[in-house]
């Protein structure tokens, strides 16, 4: 099975701060990969599908880049609203696999 | 509005049955590949199963295969998943999810879960 190590498993960071999640999938997934955001008590929802098409309604803040096996997301500026647990995601072929996340906290 | 609201959950023993229900509303149920994801307390999202339209292909998390049995019935626009011989480490919530496609599979519209205990 596909295996995909996110990292950090945390980060601390300010409002208006630029943020960088990794993602490395353990076998070539082409552009095969998505981000979720996660808040506390809430279902996940799409932030980026196919490494970086951007999810209507999803603020252009959040962009994705990567093919292969290495894959970031970036929130450009932090706001209050982004402190959340993200998660990193392929599902070309099952086993569909996700990262362990990343939860941003405040500093 | 695209709506996905779970239902079935609850405290089980294990060894024991329970039948997790998907009501799906405002798109077009058939058309769509469906997924159950799951999620132990304070733990990552874990893909479950999922079914195509019309449900004649359906794939499984090798650790519930012969234990849980996806489902749809497009008449009624829901999703199903019949789970059996429940163990402590099925504990999670279970949320169901639409697949879309476009330049890959990815879950657009999710649920809000289904909470899954099993204990004795």
């Amino acid at each position: 099975d596909i295996q995909m190590t996110q990292s950090p498993s945390s980060l601390s960071a300010s409002v208006g701060d630029r943020v960088t999640i990794t993602c490395r999938a353990s076998q070539n997934i082409n552009t095969y990969l998505n981000w979720y955001q996660q808040k506390p008590g809430k279902a996940p929802g799409l932030l980026i599908y196919a490494a970086s098409s951007l999810q209507s309604g999803v603020p252009s803040r959040f962009s994705g880049s990567g093919s292969g096996t290495d894959f970031t997301l970036t929130i450009s500026s932090l706001q209050p609203e982004d402190f959340a647990t993200y998660f990193c995601h392929r599902s070309h072929s099952t086993p569909h696999t996700f990262g362990q996340g990343t939860k941003l906290e405040i500093k | 509005e695209v709506q996905l609201v779970e239902s079935g959950g609850g405290l089980v023993q294990p060894g024991g049955s329970l039948r997790l229900s998907c009501a799906a509303s405002g798109f077009s149920f058939s058309y769509y590949w469906m997924t159950w994801v799951r999620q132990a307390p304070g733990k990552g999202l874990e893909w479950v199963a999922n079914i195509n339209q019309d449900g004649s292909a359906k794939y499984y998390l090798d650790s519930v295969k012969g234990r849980f049995t996806i489902s749809r019935d497009n008449a009624v626009n829901s999703l199903y998943l019949q789970m059996s011989s429940l163990r402590a480490e099925d504990t999670a919530m279970y949320y169901c999810a639409r697949e879309a496609n476009s330049g890959g599979w990815y879950y657009d519209y999710w649920g809000q879960g289904t909470l899954v205990t099993v204990s004795s």
